[in-house]
Order: structure tokens, then sequence, then C-alpha cells
């Protein structure tokens, strides 16, 4: 099945800092999503993404399908942002069954 | 429009004890599916619905049995609890793949088996 990587598994920014997140995939996928989970474990979906570029604010993301991978950018990173972004992925199966990537946990210090 | 609610929010078991986690979601969305997220690692696919009467495997279905008699609700069951199954559990759902529908998740319940 398709594998999912993502970097860096660990991130630390003060607040203002700037960020990019990355999400590497092994195979051509159909459907890309990228996923904040905050400290009391709610997750929230950021950007349907299989393709292209979209902005959200202080986000935004790319995602390069040619290439195999994804980039999710915090702008101006406020101390909110905290927790673990997470990408996931969805083959040529169609019927939305998402693989997730580890995750990247980003603390943001104020 | 509450979206895709889960009960309980908590729960400890027995080992050997049996429980059914809820699922219920309110947009009308065909596909649903059932997650585990052990500690510090990403979300694995449990069982999955693209419709009422429709259910299959995912990625770690053993333990596990699940049923779609309507659209909204998608409980999961746990027939023989195990230690191992001690985890955050996330229930989701979304429209089919053509609608360019995002998954929108419920708030988990947290199991714990001693």
């Amino acid at each position: 099945g398709i594998q999912v990587e993502q970097s860096p598994p660990d991130l630390i920014l003060q607040e203002g800092a700037n960020s990019t997140l990355r999400c590497n995939f092994s195979d051509s996928v159909n459907n890309l999503q990228w996923f904040h989970q905050n400290p009391w474990g709610q997750l929230i979906n950021l950007f349907y993404i299989p393709s292209g570029t979209k902005q959200n604010g202080r986000l935004s993301a790319t995602t390069v399908a040619t290439e195999r991978y994804s980039l999710l950018y915090i702008s101006s990173s406020q101390t909110t942002d905290s927790g673990v972004y997470f990408c996931a992925v969805e083959g040529s199966s169609n019927t939305g069954k998402l693989i997730f990537g580890q995750g990247t946990t980003l603390q943001v210090k104020p | 429009n509450a979206g895709v609610t889960q009960t309980p929010k908590f729960r400890i078991l027995k080992i050997g004890q049996s429980m059914t986690l809820q699922c219920t979601q309110d947009m009308n969305h065909n596909y649903m599916y059932w997650y585990r997220q052990d500690p510090g690692m990403g979300l694995k696919l449990i069982y999955y619905s693209v419709g009422a009467g429709i259910t299959d495997k995912g990625e770690v279905p053993n333990g596990y049995n699940v049923s779609r008699s309507t659209t909204e609700d998608f409980p999961l069951r746990l027939e023989l609890a195990a230690p191992s199954q001690t985890s955050v559990y996330f229930c989701a759902s979304t429209l089919p793949q053509g609608a360019n529908s995002p998954l929108h998740f419920g708030n988990g319940t947290r199991l714990t088996v001693t």
C-alpha cells in the first residue's frame, strides 16, 4: 500500500516564526488532506488538496502530485497552532479511505 | 448541525468484556470510517462503509465488528476486549470522492482495557 512520510517529526518555534511541513507519498493519489490535532485531541480538517495550491488565512498548502509530495506552510505562527499536523492520502480506491502519516508535532512558544 | 457525534467520551473495560462505540452523523454523508490512534502514532483504519448495508475491513480489523443499518449510524463493536485495544477511537464521515469533500471527525472515544 501507499506509504506516507512526514517531516520533520518535531518542530519548536517562537511565536511569529514561519514553518514548512512536508509530506511525501509513495504512489499516485487522488485524495490528499491535511489535519490539525489540537492539544485536546480534536482532529480538524485544514485542506483538501490532491493537487495545486490553497490558502486559508495564515495557512497554505501545495501539492505537487507528479513529484509525490505536499507542503503545509504556517506563517506568523501563534501558540494556538500547537499540536500535531497529519497528512493523509488515498490511492485509487475511490472509497475515501485515507492512509495517515505519523504526523509532525509542533510547539509554538510565546 | 452537530456533525459527527461519538459516545461515550471515555470508557474503562476489563479484559474479556464487550462494548459498542456509537457514532452518528447528521450531514447525510454516505461514507463513514472508524480509526484508532495509539499514543504518539498516526491513525489506523479499522473498518469503513460506503453506504447503508455495506461495510469492509480496513488495515486493523481484528477484534472488531461493525454494522451500517442507516446512513446516519455506524457503531463499532468490541466483543472480547484485550489490552491491545487500549486506544483512542475516532469516527469520521465524508461524501463520495467526486464531491471533493473533506473528512469530518468526531471528538473521539478514549478506551482503556485493564
